[in-house]
């Protein structure tokens, strides 16, 4: 059993365009992460979110943390080829050092 | 500062042999944790080590085992290797002193392992 599904798997858009990948879960998180994952590389963190309702942007990508803390977005304003990889949520219950991943929303940004 | 480091960055093996995978955190880093990243699967949380005693585990079989050294450096061991082994293995460091504070975690490139 998936504890985090992310959607959608594959996401394939042109650049300037704007997304939204989801991730959800029945169980409720202390933390979520995300990920960038590029090929030939390990995952890399893009964020943190703790509490519920949270938003926090990073140029243009903006995060949000469901109230109920089982459920997060990420949104891409202007997509870039730069922004092409495997995008991962990951969440703690408890131990941050026990982290559970979603597959992943592998996306494609066509110049 | 140096990130994580993983050797060997690919190996190929055959059923019934064992593995050993090493990760190499970042210099201060007392946490690492493993990780196999599947197709099918996603990324699973293998085992976690800090100051050499495994603190957090997984969901797998006995097969896969680890450890921690002295100077924080890490190993992985996967004995009698199945086909469905096959996978890229990820070790991520961290300081391991969360504090009540989320604890970032660094994750090296990997080791992608095939058992034919």
């Amino acid at each position: 059993t998936q504890l985090l599904e992310q959607s959608p798997q594959f996401l394939s858009i042109q650049e300037g365009e704007n997304l939204t990948v989801y991730c959800n879960s029945s169980s409720v998180f202390s933390s979520l992460q995300w990920y960038r994952q590029e090929p030939g590389e390990g995952p890399v963190l893009l964020v943190t979110v703790v509490t519920g309702g949270e938003v926090k942007k990073l140029k243009r990508l903006t995060f949000q943390f469901g109230d109920a803390r089982k459920d997060s977005s990420l949104h891409i304003t202007a997509a870039q080829p730069g922004d092409t990889g495997l995008y991962l949520c990951a969440g703690a219950r408890g131990s941050n050092y026990k982290l559970t991943f979603g597959k992943g929303t592998l996306l494609t940004v066509n110049p | 500062k140096a990130g994580v480091t993983q050797t060997p960055r690919y190996l190929i093996k055959t059923r019934g042999q064992q593995v050993t995978l090493s990760c190499s955190p970042i210099s201060g880093h007392r946490s690492v944790s493993w990780y196999q990243q599947t197709p099918g699967q996603g990324l699973q949380f293998l085992f976690e080590y800090f100051s050499e005693t495994q603190r957090n585990k997984g969901n797998f079989p006995g097969r896969f085992s680890g450890r921690q050294f002295s100077n924080s450096r890490s190993e992985m061991n996967v004995s009698t290797l199945e086909l469905g082994d096959s996978a890229l293995y990820l070790c991520a460091s961290s300081t391991g002193l969360a504090g009540g504070v989320v604890d970032t975690q660094y994750f090296g490139p990997g080791t992608r392992l095939t058992v034919l």
